[in-house]
């Protein structure tokens, strides 16, 4: 399968803990993106990549959020001191661009976090 | 804040039945595309439209962008149980020099058979 695939797919954690999310995308595409949704909701941008650089962060993103990608190829999304309006699932998408624009996005399973 | 408002929030029709989603955005944008998201699963892309298109089609997929208005349409023909989903319009606009992509509330589709 060389779709977009994210580890782990549900994550329970205590409030206060901290966690790690991994996404794999497509192996020739260049952009990274990570959004975050709730029950109802469309996703939520929180960061894009672009190779190794993280180009665009959301207000979304607080102090607690961080986002790596170093090679420019996996990346992982890390929670710090997780609170329980953090229980949401956690999308990945990658896709290749040539030039400024977004172009057709191919999405993940999710990780689906639960705070308790 | 999200960018785009789809509309209706929810739609439910007969299977053979046409289906029609809008999408309303407040900014310039470089193209808006539409994904569908089963229950429970990631998005898919259906199509992408470019600013300067106005529309445009893929087999029952009909999608109509007008800047003008900030708005744009999918249109889905003779329905299928199996297109019951969730349909989300998603603007990539400029912020900053940057490109961000803002997706919609979505509307929920439901086919019944």
């Amino acid at each position: 399968d060389t779709g977009v695939s994210q580890n782990p797919r549900h994550k329970i954690t205590k409030r206060g803990q901290n966690v790690t999310f991994r996404c794999d995308p497509i192996s020739e595409h260049n952009r990274l993106y990570w959004y975050r949704q709730t029950l109802g909701q469309g996703p939520e941008f929180l960061t894009y990549f672009q190779n190794e650089a993280q180009l665009e962060k959301s207000r979304l993103l607080s102090d607690r959020f961080s986002a790596e990608r170093p090679k420019g190829s996996f990346s992982t999304l890390e929670i710090q001191r997780t609170e329980q309006g953090d229980s949401a699932m956690y999308l990945c998408a990658s896709s290749f661009a040539g030039g400024g624009a977004h172009n057709e996005q191919f999405f993940g399973p999710g990780t689906r976090l639960t705070v308790l | 804040s999200q960018q785009g408002e789809e509309d209706p929030q929810a739609l439910s029709i007969q299977e053979g039945e046409n289906a029609t989603m809008n999408c309303s955005y407040k900014t310039s944008i470089n193209n808006l595309q539409w994904y569908r998201q089963n229950s429970g699963r990631g998005l898919v892309h259906l199509i992408l439209i470019r600013s300067n298109e106005r529309e445009k089609h893929s087999g029952r997929l009909r999608v109509t962008l007008d800047t003008s208005k900030k708005s744009s349409s999918l249109l889905i023909t003779a329905s299928r149980a199996a297109d019951t989903a969730s349909y989300f319009c998603a603007t990539d606009l400029n912020s900053g020099g940057y490109q961000k992509v803002t997706f919609g509330t979505g509307t929920k589709l439901q086919v019944i058979p």
